[in-house]
């Protein structure tokens, strides 16, 4: 079955404490990138990445960082996690191409106190 | 001025009836349009595309205006299960990316 599976899907944790929430796709898709959705905001682009070894910034990517080191994963890492990136996270991928749909994961809950 | 801007709603409709959402648009040279569906804080998914042409499937019709850089999505015969967030999402020309409306929630209700 073709999909995007994120991990954790629920996840508290403390201010600072470095995580990492992972994303797989089997669709052999260039393009992978990772969002937070936040009420009223819509979601937000953090970071994206066209290919292997080929990251880029999106409109938010500050406290967080990403690798690209097999076309499958896309990791995202909060290397000190604050409050404010509590939020709703999603993974995305797609082939490369403007029409091109983008299929996402699950989602993960991420809570900071 | 956000780039994508919709109506947040909600819209709470009877069973059957004909439902209009709107959306418009910023960046005058994007490329691709999208209504994506979104269900209670889970992932969205692709509801249909949007054409300069305009398209259908089944219940729903999409259209786009360039010349005023305004999407819509017509909802006809509204079930129970359409319940959901509908979100206009724009792929603005830059690759890839995708930038997002904040959706427009609808409860339809019997």
């Amino acid at each position: 079955e073709a999909q995007v599976t994120q991990n954790p899907r629920y996840l508290i944790t403390v201010t600072g404490k470095k995580l990492t929430v992972t994303c797989s796709q089997n669709m052999n898709h260039e393009y992978m990138s990772w969002y937070r959705q936040d009420p009223g905001l819509g979601l937000r682009q953090i970071y994206y990445s066209m290919n292997v070894e080929v990251t880029d910034k999106g409109d938010v990517p500050e406290g967080y960082k990403v690798s690209r080191k097999e076309k499958r994963n896309f990791p995202l890492i909060l290397e000190s996690p604050s409050p404010n990136q509590t939020s709703l996270y999603f993974c995305a991928s797609s082939y490369r191409g403007r029409g091109t749909e983008a299929f996402f994961g699950q989602g993960t809950r991420l809570t900071v106190v | 001025r956000k780039e994508v801007e919709q109506d947040p709603g909600p819209f709470n409709v009877p069973e059957g009836a004909t439902v209009a959402f709107n959306c418009t648009y910023s960046n005058s040279a994007s490329q691709s349009f999208f209504w994506y569906r979104q269900d209670c804080r889970k992932e969205p998914k692709l509801l249909m595309s949007v054409y300069s042409s305009g398209n259908e499937d089944g219940r729903f019709t999409a259209q786009l205006n360039r010349a005023s850089q305004y999407i819509s999505l017509l909802i006809r015969d509204s079930k129970l299960s359409d319940s959901a967030t509908y979100l206009c999402v724009v792929n603005m020309g830059y690759g890839n990316k995708l930038v997002f409306g904040a959706g427009t929630i609808l409860r339809v209700k019997s």
